[in-house]
């Protein structure tokens, strides 16, 4: 099956830094990714859309000068929090519909990466 | 507005005993898709099983089956034969065919016991 790969695995950061999150669509062109949060013992809540191209749309109550996603090509999307403080601190998954462009792949499919865990001191 | 409700916080089930884990959507969208994964500890999300909202069948992959019934806007799910292993978070999910996003439940927790 398709995959998705995500950038570091977990990061430690200081408050105020900022901090970079990579996802990738592995053997499938992705035109459309999702980024989701999750909150300990929480469900994941669908942050912002993701389009290859054009400027990334968000959810109601997120706010986009503090997550920034770029959509630089069919395979990698990015998602970086700026100046971080410990509320930010949570899981962090990239999803990639599957259907959106590629060879071989079910369209009944949503791939998700493996998650990036931000702990912000 | 869509929205998916999973009125289930935990569940417990006995190994080898089937398990039924309730879910119920709302959508005006004519075409849409429900999915269910599950999260073990991990936090990765490992796919289950998808519904069309066209499929006159109900989806069965392996020990998992879905029994949906679309007048009464649900999609259950149900583990056949539990493992220790299927101990983890289960969530069901829906994408409207309109804006392709996913969305979740809160989720449900079951645990396999001996």
């Amino acid at each position: 099956g398709a995959v998705v790969s995500q950038h570091p695995s977990w990061v430690i950061c200081k408050s105020g830094t900022s901090v970079k999150i990579e996802c990738r669509s592995l053997d499938f062109q992705a035109t459309t990714m999702f980024w989701y949060r999750q909150f300990p013992k929480q469900s994941l809540m669908l942050m912002a859309t993701s389009n290859e191209g054009s400027k990334a749309t968000y959810e109601q109550g997120v706010e986009k000068d503090k997550f920034l996603i770029n959509h630089a090509s069919l395979t990698l999307s990015t998602l970086t929090v700026t100046s971080a403080h410990p509320e930010d601190s949570s899981f962090y998954i990239c999803s990639a519909p599957a259907g959106t462009s590629g060879v071989g792949v079910s369209y009944n499919e949503q791939f998700f990466g493996p998650g990036t865990r931000l702990t912000v001191l | 507005a869509q929205k998916i409700t999973q009125t289930q916080p935990g569940m417990f089930v006995q190994e080898k005993e089937a398990v039924t884990l309730d879910c119920t959507y709302d959508t005006s969208d004519q075409s849409y898709g429900l999915f269910w994964y599950k999260q073990p500890s991990s936090g990765e999300m490992i796919f289950l099983i998808y519904q069309g909202s066209y499929d006159e069948q109900n989806a069965t992959e392996g020990r998992y089956s879905l029994n949906f019934q679309k007048a009464r806007k649900s999609a259950n799910l149900v583990i056949s034969a539990s493992q220790l292993g299927d101990s983890a978070m289960y969530f069901c999910a829906m994408r409207s065919y309109n804006t392709d996003k996913l969305i979740f439940g809160t989720g449900t927790r079951l645990q396999v016991f001996p």
